[in-house]
């Protein structure tokens, strides 16, 4: 069965100072692990994504993800906070569950990231 | 190439009536995937679409229903509807690989189906 686990329904940083956000896993096929965001009555967006090439994952705006198995992690981090950065951010996961055909992907229950001037 | 389309945007009901939410895919994709968010939640898996039928479904009653077409667009219902109902229903497509792991089911969302229910 999957599961996603967020570590923490809020963060705050400072502008300028490192982000990081943490997600745990738990998957019974190998997974391919996302990270979306989603800003105020906007869409969900990809900031990156993890299929099972490098464990270090680059995605849009100097947001990375490190791919964990041992630990079942995938943290997100990001060297220096922009305000822009201000946001809801979701960890997810996706195998393909046993089916047939596509995969079966599902949300953790968000991240939600303030940044102070 | 065209985005995920969904429609309509809003739209209110009230307890007791039936809604149809309806979903475009982005060219090319094959899967389709429905989601509800409710206020200050992550989005939750309702059910995928993949090939016009049903693969995959997460912890909703029978009354939440769907359908994909053979052009890949797809609809979701709900009946019988209830307070709770009120939340953003997101439509993802993505394209599924016949095999192995190519294409690990990048979900594009469409902007969402608000739906108040009084």
């Amino acid at each position: 069965a999957q599961s996603v686990t967020q570590l923490d329904s809020h963060v705050s940083v400072s502008e300028g100072t490192p982000v990081l956000l943490r997600c745990n896993y738990s998957s019974s096929y190998s997974p391919s692990l996302f990270w979306y965001v989603q800003h105020p009555n906007k869409g969900l967006q990809l900031l990156l994504k993890y299929t099972s090439a490098a464990t270090l994952v680059k995605g849009i705006n100097g947001f990375e993800a490190e791919f964990k198995k041992s630990e079942t992690s995938f943290h997100l981090t990001k060297p220096s906070a922009h305000m822009s950065d201000a946001a809801e951010y979701f960890c997810v996961v996706s195998d393909r569950g046993g089916y047939t055909g596509g995969f079966k992907t599902i949300f953790g229950a968000g991240t939600r990231l303030f940044v102070k001037a | 190439e065209t985005g995920v389309t969904q429609s309509p945007t809003h739209l209110i009901k009230t307890r007791g009536q039936q809604v149809t939410l309806r979903c475009s895919s982005q060219s090319g994709h094959n899967t389709v995937s429905w989601y509800q968010q409710a206020l200050g939640q992550g989005p939750q898996f309702i059910f995928q679409y993949y090939r016009e039928e049903e693969n995959g479904r997460g912890n909703f009653p029978p009354r939440f229903s769907g359908l994909q077409f053979p052009n890949y667009s797809s609809e979701l219902n709900v009946n019988a509807l209830e307070l709770d109902d009120s939340a953003l229903y997101l439509c993802a497509s993505s394209l599924a690989g016949t095999s192995g792991r190519t294409g690990a089911n990048v979900l594009t969302f469409g902007a969402g189906s608000r739906l108040t229910v009084l």
